[in-house]
Parts: C-alpha cells; structure tokens; sequence
C-alpha cells in the first residue's frame, strides 16, 4: 500500500531554535518528494522538491534530504521564526498516468517566542 | 503568472442541502485539475482529478460528483449534504505535461454541515 507517515505528529519550538521533521513514505513507482508548508486555513505551498538522485536541497532556512534506499526524508529549519508556525506536509509523486501525489498527514510546528 | 481561486472561502450548511464548489485557474490552458479534501489531523486525500473539458475521473465512491463544463473551471457538487462532508476543500492544478508536475493549491473552502 503507497504511504507516507510524518513524524513528530506536533511540535513546539522557541523561536531561533533548529528542528527536523520526518518523513518516511512505501511509494512505488516513486517520481519525486516534495515538502509543503500549510499555514491555518491556507492551501499548501511548495517548499522543495527532490529526484531519485538527489539527496539534499536547499530553500533559505530550509533544507530537505532524502534517502532514497532507506525511503526517508528530513526537513530541516535553521534559526526558527514566528512565521514558520504551519503545517509541514510531505507528499510523494508516482511516476506516469496523472500525477497521482500520496500525502502524509503533516507535522504541525508551532514556534512560540 | 497563474493563480487558482476558490469560492466560497466559508460555508455552512444544513444536512440534505445541495452544495457547489467552484474553482477556476488563469494564467494557463489544458491544466490537470484536482479537488481534495482534507480533514482534521489527516492528509489530503484525492477525491476527483481532471485531464480535459468533461473528463472527470473519482479516487474514492462518495456522495459528492465534480464536473468540469470550461478548460479552467471546476466545480465539486452534491445533491444533499452529509454530516461526514465536513472539512477543508482543495483545489488544485499542474501543468498536463506528464508525471511529477508540480501542483498549485488554491486557498481552499472550509465547509461545515450541520
């Protein structure tokens, strides 16, 4: 069965402070892993986006890696702000046909200052 | 540049009322179109996508049907609402170039039933 689990399923966090959220997802065939930021009552955005071959990429304050043999991946986010404050979301593509996307429940971060 | 709107933003209704969605994209043509729902603690879950002007496909058997009458515009309907219809709905697009595009939500539509 194609999914994808997050883990924490919440987390508190000062502001200034670093966390990492994960992602471990069973997604075949696997085209792609994209993290999304979700703030409250919003759609989701894109934060990154990596391949097969790739293993880590970068977005500002923002730094997702993926293992790709082990089928996890991380977002990390360096010197938290208010802002930051949102739902995480890590959603995977299957390859061919439509673009089907498999997306995990979300981690909700919530920076406190 | 493209963008996706959703109306309403809000929208409470009574058990057995009809109920449509609309959802329109500008900026682009021929995109794939996707609506989903998402409730409280849980992911988003596909409930229909489309590929073309009257072309509507269904992830899951449910009480709600989706039409597609222009290339930008997709509405999600239902005849007669459900407590368990509650929650967040999302429209989203991708360009029809194939797999792994990227896709853009809109800024959803909170429905409650009641």
């Amino acid at each position: 069965k194609n999914q994808v689990e997050q883990s924490p399923q919440s987390l508190i966090i000062l502001e200034g402070k670093n966390c990492t959220l994960q992602c471990n997802y069973t997604v075949s065939p696997f085209s792609n892993l994209r993290w999304y930021k979700q703030d409250t009552g919003r759609g989701p955005v894109s934060l990154t986006i990596m391949t097969f071959s790739e293993n880590t990429k970068s977005n500002g304050r923002y730094t997702a890696t993926l293992d790709a043999d082990t089928k996890q991946s991380s977002l990390h986010i360096t010197a938290s702000q208010l802002s930051d404050s949102a739902s995480y979301i890590c959603v995977v593509s299957m390859t061919g046909g439509y673009n089907k996307l498999i997306f995990g429940a979300g981690t909700r971060l919530a920076v406190h200052p | 540049s493209q963008t996706i709107h959703q109306w309403p933003a809000t929208l409470v209704q009574p058990v057995g009322s009809p109920l449509s969605l609309e959802c329109t994209v500008e900026g682009t043509s021929n995109p794939n179109l996707y609506w989903y729902r998402q409730a409280a603690g849980r992911g988003l879950q596909l409930l229909f996508y489309s590929v073309g002007i009257g072309q509507i496909s269904s992830e899951v058997p449910q009480n709600l049907s989706a039409s597609r009458p222009q290339d930008r515009q997709f509405i999600l309907s239902s005849k007669k609402l459900l407590l368990s219809d509650s929650g967040f709905y999302l429209c989203a697009w991708s360009r029809a170039s194939g797999g792994s595009s990227e896709q853009f939500f809109g800024p959803g539509t909170r429905l409650t039933v009641l």
